[in-house]
């Protein structure tokens, strides 16, 4: 069965610094990878995704994620955090590798809270 | 309005009462979802709409009961629920385009509920 794992729940680091939230997933077939983050007393906003092709998929608001197939992870990482990327932040894998139907029926990680100080 | 709008934002319910939850989406998607949001857990789907049919109930109790009227508007009603089902309820939507895996998931804010 498709799962996804995230083992941090909580991600600390200093403003300007590397970041790295990580992400193992389990799945059949080829996989279809989310980032997704949530900011307080808001929805999921969508990231990134990887779907086939280069293995370092760049998203929004300065973000990109490398998927390693030997390795199953989907790591998140950001070269210079901001305060403001302090969040919840969710890695999903899509539930179904079919193309065919077409719904988006993701499996969810458990999140990792960000914590970016000043 | 723009996106997935959800509402109330806020519910406190007792055991034996009846309540919806509302969705709406102003983007011209034809698929719609709930998922429910509970702290130290998984986002867990519990229904998935395409075009107004249910395609998936991932085995949720019949306290919970979904209505989709039309493509932009999903309901969330509840009955007799346990204070177990106090947790976030998230709505969103997707465009499903046959043969791609791709499209992605808006979602609104959630709403979120406390039974008593």
């Amino acid at each position: 069965a498709q799962s996804v794992a995230q083992p941090e729940d909580q991600v600390n680091v200093a403003e300007g610094n590397p970041l790295t939230v990580k992400c193992t997933y389990s799945v059949s077939g080829n996989p279809y990878l989310f980032w997704y983050v949530q900011y307080p007393n808001r929805g999921l906003q969508f990231l990134l995704k990887y779907i086939t092709g280069d293995n370092l998929v760049k998203g929004s608001y300065g973000f990109e994620a490398e998927f390693n197939k030997s390795q199953t992870s989907f790591h998140l990482k950001k070269p210079s955090a901001l305060v403001s990327d302090s969040a919840l932040y969710f890695c999903a894998v899509r539930l179904d590798g079919r193309r065919d139907t077409g719904f988006q029926k993701l499996v969810f990680g458990t999140g990792t809270r960000l914590l970016v100080s000043p | 309005e723009t996106g997935v709008t959800q509402t109330p934002r806020h519910l406190v319910m007792g055991m034996t009462n009846k309540k919806s939850l509302k969705c709406e989406q102003h983007l011209g998607h034809n698929a719609m979802y709930w998922y429910k949001q509970s702290a130290k857990k998984p986002l867990e789907l519990m229904f998935v709409y395409n075009f107004k049919e249910q395609t998936e109930n991932n085995s949720v109790p019949s306290r919970f009961s979904p209505e989709c009227p039309n493509s932009s508007h999903l309901f969330l009603h509840l009955h007799t629920l346990q204070p177990e089902d106090s947790a976030l309820y998230l709505c969103a939507s997707s465009q499903v385009l046959y043969g791609s895996g791709a499209n992605v998931l808006t979602f609104g804010a959630g709403s979120r509920l406390t039974v008593l």
